[in-house]
């Protein structure tokens, strides 16, 4: 099956700075999404990418789906403490972009981010 | 806004028991994805269902069953239970296969 290969496997940064995180696959996705998880809460939908080469930003998120339809990027500016939790990069194999059916995402390991004060 | 629901949050269960967890979508969607997500794992696809038909399988054991209701709710049956079971299951939802889908809040199941 698809596997997606996410990294930092976690951060620790100071409140302010920027974060990076990426997802990298050896398969095409047609839809990759990024996610939040708080412990024992559900993943919340941060921003969804549809369409390669595809550039999105969601306040001080900002996130790319990748020209090879194989990776992305989520980009968080200037950190705050609520930002801390799990993010989660997840692809789907048929989406919106290809008409299919209703695939299950494929997540990867998650990035723990912690903030320092 | 309405989200997804999810009951119970919580459910211990023994081994070899049965457990039912129920899943309402949000209004208006028709797709309902069932995920399991094991302690500091991410959460693994199980199964889904579009306009209460089958659509996808993941790694669901063949000891679990779920099905998609005509009011579009779903619930995932669980039987025989192993200690391996014990996890936290999301439903999502999504208005169509593909659009952008979005989860509930879990339910636990603990078996002891």
């Amino acid at each position: 099956g698809q596997q997606l290969n996410q990294s930092p496997q976690s951060m620790f940064i100071q409140e302010g700075e920027d974060v990076s995180m990426n997802c990298t696959s050896s398969s095409i996705f047609n839809t990759w999404l990024w996610y939040k998880q708080d412990p024992g809460e559900g993943p919340v939908l941060l921003i969804a990418l549809y369409k390669a080469g595809e550039l999105t930003s969601n306040g001080r998120l900002t996130a790319q789906f990748g020209i090879t339809r194989k990776d992305s990027f989520l980009n968080i500016s200037a950190s705050i403490p609520s930002d801390v939790g799990i993010y989660f990069c997840a692809g789907q194999l048929e989406g919106r972009s290809s008409g299919g059916g209703a695939d299950g995402l494929t997540f990867g390991k998650g990035t723990h981010l912690i903030i320092q004060p | 806004a309405a989200g997804v629901i999810q009951s119970p949050r919580h459910l211990i269960k023994e081994k070899r028991e049965t457990a039912t967890l129920k899943c309402y979508p949000i209004p208006r969607h028709d797709t309902v994805y069932w995920y399991q997500q094991g302690p500091g794992q991410d959460p693994q696809f199980l199964i889904s269902f579009y306009e209460k038909m089958q659509s996808d399988k993941g790694s669901i054991p063949d000891r679990f069953s779920a099905q998609q209701f005509s009011d579009y709710h779903s619930e995932l049956n669980m039987s025989s239970l192993e200690l391996g079971d014990s996890a936290l299951y999301f439903c999502a939802s999504s208005r169509d296969p593909g659009n952008t889908i979005y989860f509930g809040e879990g339910s636990w199941l603990t078996v002891v």
